[in-house]
């Protein structure tokens, strides 16, 4: 089976760096998502790992180490739209299908 | 915009009832998805289709069930309501079905309150 854990909640202030914890444990891996999604709405997708180390989108960074079953989500220049839940996923092998097990989610609050 | 349409937005019924929730994949995407979102119980992956055929099923109830039809929409039909099945049921789509796949695309949701 699969498990994800994520911290339930952070406060940030605007402008700073926080980072967003993940920790894993599969019977197989075979990639990390992290997904936005605000209250009431859909997620939605902001990155992807498969390898090792860090992939930089912007103000929005997502690193894995797949020995450790970890990765993190690094926001920077927080601005208070980034209030939301940050959603971490594993993917599963499967061969023909394509099954996301996501984590509880984990709430940022951005405050002035 | 994700480009993946759920109808309807919202659905209040009652206990014991049969309702059905649509989901028209994104232009190309051959892979839906169907997930069970509630306040106690975080984002349940529930099943795929890939281009009409079931390919992964997660932690389905019996009592529900799917099917993607040849022009790639699907439904998800859910029979004898319970309290506990009110919950937002999102529908994603990907272009692939298996490992070579990435990103999902999540619908608007569904809004199911059973009564």
């Amino acid at each position: 089976g699969q498990n994800i854990d994520q911290p339930t909640e952070m406060t940030a202030t605007e402008g700073a760096i926080v980072q967003i914890n993940c920790t894993y444990q599969t019977s197989g891996f075979n990639g990390l998502f992290w997904y936005q999604q605000h209250a009431g709405e859909a997620p939605t997708f902001l990155s992807y790992n498969v390898l090792d180390g860090l992939e930089e989108k912007g103000r929005f960074s997502s690193f894995l180490s797949r020995s450790k079953g970890y990765s993190y989500l690094l926001l920077k220049e927080l601005q208070m739209k980034d209030s939301a839940s940050y959603l971490c996923a594993v993917r599963g092998y499967m061969e023909y299908g394509n099954k996301l097990v996501f984590g509880a989610g984990t709430i940022l609050r951005v405050k002035s | 915009d994700s480009g993946v349409t759920q109808t309807p937005k919202h659905l209040i019924t009652a206990t014991g009832q049969r309702v059905t929730l649509r989901c028209s994949p994104r232009s190309g995407d051959l892979s839906v998805y169907w997930y069970q979102q509630s306040l106690d119980q975080g984002l349940q992956f529930l099943i795929q289709y890939y281009n009409g055929e079931e390919r992964a099923k997660g932690n389905i109830l019996e009592r529900f069930s799917a099917q993607q039809f040849p022009d790639l929409h699907s439904e998800l039909n859910l029979s004898s309501l319970e309290l506990g099945d009110s919950a937002l049921y999102f529908c994603a789509s990907s272009v692939r079905a298996g490992a070579s796949s990435n990103e999902q695309f999540f619908g608007p949701g569904t809004r199911l309150t059973v009564l």
